[in-house]
């Protein structure tokens, strides 16, 4: 069975950082398409970033550019999002999500039960 | 980006009768590898979102042969064909084909 297990989540002030990270098990990690889905009440669900199975290559839209880093380990099966320069439009719940093996055009397969990130004074 | 736009935004729906949700996309989802990037997620309440169908029609394993989705180019529609209890919940469509993906605003589906 395939898990999902996000970690990192909290609440931050706007500038600040968050690093949140997600322990893969039940499906070879290493072969997988991994991203990072966010919910807002405001803007609902939206793509946060999106890599390869080697980690090679990293995907961001504009709205995090610059600010957020995805990486991975592959022999730990672990998936990391280090978020900079926070903003209070970046709260939302961040889920962790398995895509496919030759991309994430299918969207996500398996989702985490997802983590918290309010961005505030 | 690509925008999603879903309607109805509400869908209320009688237990045992069919339903009906739209989806149109700003521009045509066909990518260059010749499939098209159309999917279809249910978040039940207090759940993560779950994945129904992938690449317009193609099924998830495990969901009921009562959902089927269709469609081309910009226009989607996900269909129940007999609504049950536990399908009430928001549904998004979301394209896979122009990076960076995105998802439509929901449909929230509630049990009349």
């Amino acid at each position: 069975e395939v898990q999902l297990l996000e970690s990192g989540g909290g609440l931050v002030q706007p500038g600040g950082s968050l690093r949140l990270s997600c322990a893969a098990s039940g499906f070879t990690f290493r072969r997988y398409f991994m991203a990072w889905v966010r919910h807002t009440a405001g803007k609902g669900l939206e793509w946060v970033s999106s890599i390869a199975d080697n980690g090679g290559r990293m995907y961001y839209p504009d709205s995090v550019k610059g600010r957020f880093t995805m990486s991975r380990d592959n022999s730990e099966n672990t998936l990391y999002l280090q978020m900079d320069s926070l903003r209070p439009e970046d709260t939302a719940v961040y889920y962790c999500v398995k895509t496919g093996m030759s991309g994430s055009h299918s969207g996500p397969d398996n989702w985490g039960q997802g983590t918290l990130v309010t961005v505030s004074s | 980006d690509v925008v999603m736009t879903q309607s109805p935004l509400s869908l209320p729906v009688t237990l045992g009768q069919p339903a009906s949700i739209s989806c149109r996309s700003s521009q045509s989802l066909v990518h260059s590898d010749g499939n098209t990037y159309l999917n279809w997620f249910q978040q039940r309440p207090g759940q993560s979102p779950r994945r129904l169908i992938y690449k317009v029609s193609s099924r998830d394993s495990g969901v009921p042969d009562r959902f089927s989705g269709s469609g081309s180019g910009t226009d989607f529609t996900l269909k129940i064909s007999r609504v049950e209890a536990e399908d009430a919940g928001v549904y998004y469509c979301m394209e896979g084909t122009v990076w960076p993906f995105t998802f439509g605003q929901g449909t929230k589906l509630e049990i009349k």
